[in-house]
């Protein structure tokens, strides 16, 4: 079945750092990936969503590139801010998802200091 | 902008008790959903209903019935609580359960429910 791994459970840096996000998925169908982000009290929203058509997305300064050939879809941002700070969420879906039932990473809270 | 409405914020229960919670989506979506957040924020699918049909069904104790008047609204209800229902229950929405890829889902806030 469908499985995401995501790595690094708790991030924390300082404003102006680099952000890196491990994430890799399996599947054998055409994979949908998300970046979903989760702000303290919340709900998950979307961050952004790249397929097959579009490798790579981009948004609010944070981008992820679908690597076919590795199976990963790492999120990475320049320089975070305190506002970044949140939980972030890999999530894989493909056609075989009957009902649109997507599969979620274990989620990496990132924590950046002023 | 919230468009995915969910009712109460929080609820606190005493073991054995019944809670219904309410979800209204203002976005003309098809498809609605429940998902179960525990303390650890792991996110896990409970149901998805497409235009108040039942679609996915996973694997939860009986007790958890959800129900659907019309497209727009899905409730949920738990019959007796048990401790390890504590979480927050998340009401989701999307434009349809199928598509050329996977659909984006459109989150409420939740509903955060304390089981004593």
């Amino acid at each position: 079945g469908d499985s995401v791994t995501q790595m690094q459970g708790q991030v924390t840096l300082s404003e102006d750092d680099f952000l890196f996000i491990n994430c890799t998925y399996s599947t054998t169908w055409y994979p949908t990936l998300f970046w979903y982000v989760q702000y303290p009290g919340e709900g998950p929203q979307l961050l952004l969503k790249v397929t097959t058509a579009n490798n790579k997305g981009i948004s609010r300064g944070f981008e992820a590139t679908y690597d076919k050939g590795t199976t990963s879809f790492h999120l990475q941002k320049a320089s975070v801010q305190e506002s970044d700070s949140a939980v972030y969420y890999c999530v894989l879906g493909d056609l075989s998802s009957a009902g649109n039932k997507l599969t979620f990473g274990i989620g990496t809270r990132v924590l950046v200091r002023p | 902008e919230t468009a995915v409405f969910q009712t109460p914020n929080y609820h606190v229960t005493q073991v054995g008790n019944e809670v219904s919670f309410n979800c209204k989506q203002t976005l003309g979506h098809d498809t609605m959903y429940w998902y179960k957040q525990d303390s650890k924020k792991l996110l896990k699918i409970m149901f998805s209903y497409n235009n108040k049909q039942l679609i996915v069904n996973e694997t939860v104790p009986r007790r958890f019935s959800p129900q659907s008047s019309d497209k727009a609204h899905l409730n949920l209800r738990i019959k007796s609580v048990e401790p390890e229902d504590s979480a927050v229950y998340l009401c989701a929405s999307s434009a349809r359960d199928w598509g050329p890829g996977a659909e984006t889902l459109y989150f409420g806030s939740g509903t955060r429910l304390t089981v004593l």
